[in-house]
């Protein structure tokens, strides 16, 4: 099995751009999709981003996603923040057998 | 519009049987999967396991195999899941997610999520 590592906590100011990464441990990045999902307090999971870049419906165009193989990683970036982005964020991926979810995010906009 | 609406949240005590179920509506309910996610308090996601609505093939998760049953009616259009000989570290938010695709293990709408609790 593969693991999927992300950053605990990202900050950045309101209109500003952030990226958040999420590295896969073993085999390729680019093997099996990556999803994004997004989680705010409380509440249950959306989704962002899937089969690495596509947008799932109403995710406005501020949200983009990418796969990197020379990092195996994959990253989610968000520009013109909002305090509404505010919330945790999760990537996913799979193989074969099993679903594997990043440890997730905290994006503090500040 | 696309809404999987679960049940209520559940106090267990070990040992017991819990079953939590979700009722899809909006969309074709045999032409995708529904996989069943799960998340400790203050924790992250974990995948227990993918269930496809139109022919019932199944995965589990290693964690969990032997103790989840997951099934589909389709009369109804609702996908259960049970996990039995529940321990405290099983109290967890259940979530269920609809596949963007019938065997896809990646997912585009999420229900409400069920909380729920062991304890003695």
């Amino acid at each position: 099995n593969f693991m999927l590592t992300q950053p605990h906590s990202v900050s950045e100011s309101p209109g500003k751009t952030v990226t958040i990464s999420c590295t896969r441990s073993s085999g390729s990045i680019a093997s099996n999709y990556v999803q994004w999902y997004q989680q705010r307090p409380g509440s249950s999971p959306t989704t962002v981003i899937y089969e690495d870049n596509h947008r799932a419906s109403g995710v406005p165009d501020r949200f983009s996603g990418s796969i990197d193989s020379s990092s195996n990683s994959a990253a989610l970036t968000i520009s013109g923040l909002k305090t509404e982005d505010e919330a945790d964020y999760f990537c996913q991926s799979y193989d074969n057998t099993n679903v594997v979810f990043g440890g997730g995010t905290k994006l503090t906009v500040l | 519009q696309v809404q999987l609406v679960q049940s209520g949240a559940d106090v267990k005590k070990p040992g017991a049987s819990v079953k939590v179920s979700c009722k899809a509506s909006g969309y074709s309910f045999i032409s995708y999967g529904i996989n069943w996610v799960r998340q400790a308090p203050g924790q992250g996601l974990e995948w227990m396991g993918w269930i496809s609505a139109f022919n019932g093939n199944r995965k589990y998760a290693q964690k969990v195999q032997g103790r989840i049953t997951m099934t589909t009616d389709t009369s109804t259009s609702t996908a259960h899941m049970e996990l039995r000989s529940l321990r405290s570290d099983d109290t967890a938010v259940y979530y269920c997610a609809k596949g963007t695709f019938d065997q896809a293990l990646y997912f585009d709408y999420w229900g409400q999520g069920t909380l729920v609790t062991v304890s003695s």
